[in-house]
């Protein structure tokens, strides 16, 4: 079964500066979808970005960048220019091409502080 | 185009009540699942349906039932609701194959059970 794995509980970081989140995963499996997800206090799941593990080049969305390392297992989010808003939990997730139901398998999320 | 929608927001039980958890959605999405979100671990998948009429197990599905009668609801019941059954319930869902896939989540259901 694979396993994901969030080694940040917390991160803080000040407004304006870059901050990366940590994500390492488990896999047996050469194709699969990789995602971050921000769930603010209103406790709502927001898609971050996502990563599919055939492509080579980082995901990008605006202010948010992947760094995908397919060898290692490491899925890193950056985020720059921190803003208030960026404030959430964040959640590394991956999803399996294979089998039925496709489900999603989630770590254990890590606290984003912005301090202003 | 309202989305997944959960209700109730929040509800208290006490031990040994039933209950329904209500999802559905309107964007004809075929793969619809319910995760249970508690401190320190993330979501974790509870049961999950790829169409009207099927249904599976996920990861924690002990203590509740779902069933699938049109493509729209996906009910999560708790038979006899217990104290470990106290967390955050989230529905989602998602068309499925393709891929450019999207998961969407409804807003929570906050369960508290005495």
């Amino acid at each position: 079964a694979q396993t994901v794995t969030q080694s940040q509980p917390e991160m803080s970081v000040q407004e304006a500066e870059t901050v990366t989140l940590s994500c390492t995963y488990d896999t047996s499996e050469s194709d699969y979808y990789l995602f971050w997800y921000k769930q603010p206090p209103s406790r709502q799941m927001i898609l971050v970005i996502r990563q599919e593990a055939y492509k080579q080049q980082n995901a990008t969305e605006n202010r948010f960048s992947v760094n995908f390392q397919k060898a290692a297992k490491s899925f890193s989010l950056k985020i720059s220019d921190s803003q208030l808003g960026d404030a959430a939990m964040y959640f590394c997730a991956y999803r399996s091409l294979l089998g039925y139901g496709n489900k999603l398998v989630f770590g254990a999320g890590t606290i984003l502080r912005v301090k202003s | 185009n309202a989305g997944v929608t959960q209700t109730p927001k929040f509800q208290v039980l006490k031990t040994g009540q039933s209950m329904t958890l209500q999802c559905a959605q309107d964007m004809n999405h075929e793969y619809m699942s319910w995760y249970r979100q508690d401190p320190g671990m993330g979501l974790r998948l509870i049961h999950y349906s790829v169409g009207a009429g099927i249904t599976d197990q996920g990861e924690v599905p002990n203590g509740y039932n779902v069933s699938r009668s049109t493509t729209e609801d996906f009910p999560l019941r708790l038979l006899s609701a217990a104290p470990s059954q106290t967390s955050v319930y989230f529905c989602a869902s998602r068309q499925q194959g393709g891929v450019q896939e999207t998961q969407y989540f409804g807003p929570g259901t906050r369960l508290l059970v005495l």
